[in-house]
């Protein structure tokens, strides 16, 4: 899987929209881009995911560029309980839609959301 | 169904000492993933699970470790003659064979001392 490469940390006022960059400049075709954060004490949580075009949930927004080398993380209103460390990660599919299972996890971006 | 379950919580053992962990997964999940996180690290994935059999173990997962599947249900990760270097959070994760979400538990804090 692809390395993916992420600050390690960053601020937001609260009420503002963060925004995490992430590259992945050596993605292949057939591997998506994923976002997982880690609340202190808890497992990781699934936040979004997407192959080329931009995606978009109840919880974030996911932009990746049309080379597919980078892509951004947007949490539109950031609050206190968004503060976790938030992992990208490059996720292979094979060529039949099941996915290979594994994550492979950086060391990160340190959200801190202050008040 | 709340989640992927892990029990304990928390472990204290001394070195030497045998410990077994516990994952209930979400039920009809086919997929059971184990990672293992150290402070201040990202997850590291240790072995996956599809249904009963066991697809792929990393190399992390030294002859000290097993883990099994039953059923392709719960599944269980033992850790013989534990070492300090074991101390560690086990995360447990499960997903759907075709969805490629995958959810964690809230982990099995491991001390070794």
């Amino acid at each position: 899987d692809a390395k993916t490469t992420q600050p390690p940390s960053m601020d937001c006022a609260e009420g503002r929209a963060a925004n995490l960059p992430c590259n992945h400049s050596t993605i292949s075709g057939n591997e998506y881009v994923y976002w997982y954060r880690q609340i202190h004490s808890q497992g990781p949580q699934y936040i979004i995911h997407g192959l080329k075009n931009n995606e978009t949930n109840e919880m974030a927004s996911l932009i990746i560029t049309e080379d597919r080398k980078s892509s951004t993380l947007i949490l539109p209103h950031a609050t206190l309980r968004d503060t976790a460390v938030y992992y990208c990660i490059v996720r292979r599919n094979n060529a039949g839609g099941t996915s290979y299972g594994k994550l492979t996890f950086g060391q990160g971006t340190i959200l801190t959301v202050h008040p | 169904d709340t989640g992927v379950s892990q029990d304990p919580r928390h472990k204290i053992t001394k070195r030497g000492q045998n410990v077994t962990f516990r994952c209930d997964p979400i039920s009809e999940h086919n997929r059971l993933y184990w990672y293992r996180q150290t402070l201040g690290q990202g997850p590291e994935f240790l072995t996956y699970f599809q249904n009963e059999a066991q697809l792929e173990k990393s190399r992390l997962l030294s002859d000290r470790f097993s883990a099994e599947r039953p059923k392709g249900s719960f599944s269980t990760l033992e850790i013989q003659r534990t070492e300090q270097g074991d101390s560690a959070m086990y995360l447990c994760a499960s997903s759907l064979l075709w969805n490629t979400e995958a959810f964690f538990g809230q982990g099995t804090r491991l001390t070794v001392v």
